[in-house]
């Protein structure tokens, strides 16, 4: 089993709709979850960061942390053409060391 | 400020030789991480410094060697490059040290073929 597992896709989306991609983690002790957005040939770029149970909304983009479940998910709301790319969702364990999921990636349809 | 920068953009080795990846950011941060990137697999660490003069090892050290030359540079050194080290190399820096918990900024990226 993977330590950081997500759909690997692709998902694709109209314009305007809401984007949801979803991340499982298998280290219980985990605390800290990121999402990154990688354009095809560029690096990765960090869009949001969550670290207690909940929500946290960043203007379009809305993280869900479910640390019972040991499941985090992006929210991408009016999703726009600019938003296609691959989304990795990344975890720091109990080493102490970030972890990358395969990344999911994402294509919104004009 | 050129945030995190890496040399060289694209290199093909054969079997057996040798390079050295180059990093260096300007930002002033502790930490410095080198990871590489296949399909379907997305980021692994293969090393990082939490601080100058410090490394440790990542997810896949084997087959690498890193030199915290300062705290601007951070270096990947392949001793003998093997096909299975064929990838795209991202180095990455944070402000804190040890700071797995700040955000990472990721250099361009390096495309390795090995032969």
């Amino acid at each position: 089993q993977k330590e950081v597992e997500q759909n690997s896709g692709p998902l694709s989306v109209p314009e305007g709709a809401i984007a949801s991609l979803n991340c499982t983690y298998s280290d219980r002790g985990s605390q800290s979850f990121f999402w990154y957005r990688q354009y095809s040939g560029k690096s990765p770029e960090l869009i949001m960061s969550i670290y207690s149970n909940g929500d946290k909304e960043d203007g379009r983009f809305t993280a869900q942390l479910n640390k019972a479940s040991q499941y985090v998910s992006l929210l991408i709301r009016d999703s726009q053409p600019s938003d296609s790319a691959t989304y990795l969702c990344a975890v720091i364990g109990s080493a102490r060391q970030l972890t990358f999921g395969s990344g999911t990636q994402l294509t919104v349809l004009p | 400020n050129a945030g995190v920068t890496q040399t060289p953009k694209f290199q093909v080795l054969k079997t057996g030789q040798s390079m050295t990846l180059q990093c260096a950011q300007d930002m002033n941060h502790n930490s410095m991480y080198w990871y590489r990137q296949d399909p379907g697999m997305g980021l692994r660490l293969i090393y990082y410094s939490a601080s100058e003069g410090t490394t440790d090892k990542g997810e896949v050290p084997n087959g690498y060697n890193v030199s915290r030359l300062n705290k601007r540079e951070f270096s990947l050194r392949l001793e003998s490059a093997a096909p299975s080290q064929t990838s795209v190399y991202f180095c990455a820096s944070s402000a804190l040290a040890g700071g797995f918990e700040d955000t990472q900024y990721f250099g361009p990226g390096t495309r390795l073929t090995v032969l």
